[in-house]
């Protein structure tokens, strides 16, 4: 199995373009996650999904930040318009759902390194 | 705040020595784990302790959960320069409704394994 894949690796963009990363999960894994870490909050949840369905939302920063699991093998995390402090390392991971959340390891992609100048 | 918080932030050892991190929690738990970053890359799983579990062993890897203390501790015996990277313990704190949330990741330890 590939793990999961993401894209971009690297996004360098200016200040109030969008935005999109991609991520493409483990086949047979039904949840999905997009985390952002930075230096100073370390890694933080954004949104997660279920079967394909946004289950919490939660952790998006703002209504910037969009979040689509249009099928089982793909997700996208969007900012419109992306502002410097977007700029970060984000992960997307999947596991399986089993009863709850946590009962699972996460396997994560790559990252995509996001700079807004 | 971080539901997980690793001590310490820092570790430099030698090759050949263990490393001891260690995870404190807030909340109570379905279950505990460790992951492992090397820089620039994605997160790694290590292993899983489940909150009726005391110890788990995973190759030189030793992990313990005391649930009366909500503290865990990451054993790396015999390091090597490959175990360089950043320690993140994530936590699976329970709801009210008694399912377990999704994971919260600490901050992390830095450890630094000298040749």
């Amino acid at each position: 199995d590939a793990g999961v894949i993401q894209s971009p690796r690297h996004e360098v963009t200016e200040m109030g373009q969008e935005v999109t990363l991609r991520c493409k999960p483990i086949s047979g894994h039904n949840s999905l996650f997009w985390y952002r870490q930075t230096m100073m909050r370390g890694l933080e949840l954004l949104i997660y999904f279920n079967n394909n369905v946004p289950i919490d939302d939660s952790g998006m920063p703002e209504d910037r930040f969009s979040a689509k699991m249009p099928n089982a093998s793909f997700s996208t995390l969007k900012i419109q318009p992306s502002e410097p402090r977007d700029s970060a390392v984000y992960f997307c991971a999947s596991s399986l759902k089993g009863s709850g959340q946590g009962n699972y390891e996460q396997y994560f992609g790559p990252g995509t390194r996001l700079t807004v100048t | 705040s971080q539901q997980g918080e690793e001590d310490p932030q820092a570790l430099s050892i030698q090759e050949g020595e263990n490393a001891t991190m260690n995870c404190s929690y807030k909340t109570s738990i379905n279950n505990l784990q460790w992951y492992r970053q090397n820089s620039g890359r994605g997160l790694v799983h290590l292993i899983l302790i489940r909150s009726n579990e005391r110890e788990k062993h995973s190759g030189r890897l030793r992990v313990t959960l005391d649930t009366s203390k909500k503290s865990s501790s990451l054993l790396i015996t015999a390091s090597r320069a490959a175990d360089t990277a950043s320690y993140f313990c994530a936590t699976a704190p329970i709801m009210s409704s008694g399912s377990a949330r999704q994971l919260t990741f600490g901050s992390g330890t830095q450890l630094t394994v000298l040749p």
